[in-house]
């Protein structure tokens, strides 16, 4: 079966640090994947999305690419804030899947001033 | 703009008894979903909700039952709860299955079952 895979957490970083967070991923043919991001006490949310292998998804200086010889999306940002800190997770969709998701179990981030 | 509405957002229940937690949403979205989240564990999806009339069973879905009230609502009951039911409740909803994957959430529901 599908399945997502990340690094445990928490990762503990200084303000203004390089963040990466590994996730790879199983899958039957050609999965959508997505990192979503969830702040405290707040439901989950977008953060950004590759639909092909190759594609970078990009959003509020977060990247991350769609590497299918890898079978990885890890996601980066060069210079982390305090606002950043969160639960990030990844997750995949299949088209087979009618649109439902299969979650990482998540990675706290906690950045410190 | 209120998106996804989950209530209620706290419960505390005794073995055995019953709850329903509710969601609504005013995106007009076709499909809506219940996921629990537990520690170390991510999201697991309980049900699903396609369309309006339908609704699957997803990953985890012993112990419950949903109900598709209109398209707008979405409902999730355990008819009698157990401690391995303590967990956060996210009720999400979407475009659609041919959808970009973008899921819309709602603030969480936090049920713990003595």
């Amino acid at each position: 079966g599908n399945s997502v895979t990340q690094m445990e957490g928490p990762v503990t970083l200084s303000e203004e640090a390089f963040l990466t967070i590994n996730c790879t991923y199983t899958a039957t043919g050609y999965p959508s994947l997505f990192w979503y991001v969830q702040y405290p006490g707040e439901g989950l949310q977008l953060l950004l999305k590759a639909t092909k292998a190759d594609d970078k998804g990009s959003n509020k200086g977060f990247e991350a690419t769609y590497r299918k010889e890898t079978t990885s999306f890890h996601l980066e940002k060069g210079s982390v804030q305090v606002s950043d800190s969160a639960v990030y997770f990844c997750a995949l969709m299949t088209t087979d899947s009618w649109g439902k998701l299969q979650f990482g179990a998540g990675t706290q981030v906690v950045v410190t001033p | 703009n209120a998106g996804v509405t989950q209530t209620p957002k706290f419960q505390v229940l005794k073995t055995g008894q019953s709850m329903t937690l509710q969601c609504a949403q005013d995106m007009n979205h076709n499909s809506m979903y219940w996921y629990r989240q537990d520690p170390g564990m991510g999201l697991r999806l309980i049900y699903y909700s396609a369309s309006e009339g339908t609704t699957d069973k997803g990953e985890v879905p012993n112990g419950y039952n949903v109900s598709r009230l209109n398209k707008r609502e979405f409902s999730l009951r355990l008819e009698s709860a157990a401690p391995s039911q303590t967990s956060v409740y996210f009720c999400a909803s979407s475009a659609g299955q041919h959808l970009t994957g973008e899921l819309f959430f709602g603030e969480g529901s936090r049920l713990t079952v003595l």
